[in-house]
């Protein structure tokens, strides 16, 4: 079935760091790529998508380009700020029926990042 | 302008009790799911309603049942609780290929 690994944290890094998140995915046909934000005691929230090879998907400084050639979805930030400080969630969006439309996300188990003043 | 909402934020309750988590979204999307978020926050989806048919319902015990009355609403019903039912649920909507929007998530812990 379809899976996504993301890097395990956390990831330490201190402010203005540069930072990538790693993200290898494996599906069938052709997903829909996903990275979401989830702050402490909140909901998660989409913070950029990709849904065919090439395309760069960016948000807020964030930026994460879909390689089907290497089946990643790596997030990159070139400065980071404390307010960046969250769990982050790779996911993919594969049709499961021939009608489509209704496609539940596979997640990775997620990256906690601490940004350090 | 609240897009997906979910009640309770909390909820605490027995072994063997039966509970509903309510679940609106006011976006006009289409599909809705469950989601489950476990300790290690790993997320699962259990279900997803489209035009109030179930789509996905993925290997959940049918202690779950999901009840949309409209296309904004997708509740959530757990019938005789358990321990290993304690989670973070969360509910979400997407229309096509624009990604889920999710709620704040509700806390259920089983005692």
């Amino acid at each position: 079935g379809d899976s996504v690994t993301q890097m395990e944290g956390p990831v330490t890094l201190s402010e203005e760091a540069f930072l990538t998140i790693n993200c290898t995915y494996t599906a069938t046909g052709y997903p829909s790529l996903f990275w979401y934000v989830q702050y402490p005691g909140e909901g998660l929230q989409l913070l950029l998508k990709a849904t065919k090879a090439d395309d760069k998907g960016s948000n807020k400084g964030f930026e994460a380009t879909y390689r089907k050639e290497t089946t990643s979805f790596h997030l990159e930030k070139g400065s980071v700020q404390v307010s960046d400080s969250a769990v982050y969630f790779c996911a993919l969006s594969a049709p499961q029926y021939s009608g489509g439309g209704a496609d539940g996300l596979t997640f990775g188990k997620g990256t906690h990042l601490i940004i350090q003043p | 302008d609240t897009a997906v909402s979910q009640t309770p934020k909390y909820l605490v309750t027995q072994m063997g009790n039966d509970k509903s988590i309510k679940c609106e979204q006011n976006l006009g999307h289409d599909t809705m799911y469950w989601y489950k978020q476990d300790s290690k926050k790993f997320l699962k989806i259990m279900f997803s309603y489209n035009n109030k048919e179930l789509i996905i319902n993925e290997t959940v015990p049918n202690r779950f049942s999901p009840k949309s009355p409209d296309k904004a609403h997708l509740n959530l019903h757990i019938n005789s609780l358990e321990l290993g039912d304690s989670a973070v649920y969360f509910c979400a909507s997407s229309q096509g290929a624009r990604g889920q929007f999710f709620g704040p998530g509700t806390r259920l812990t089983v005692l």
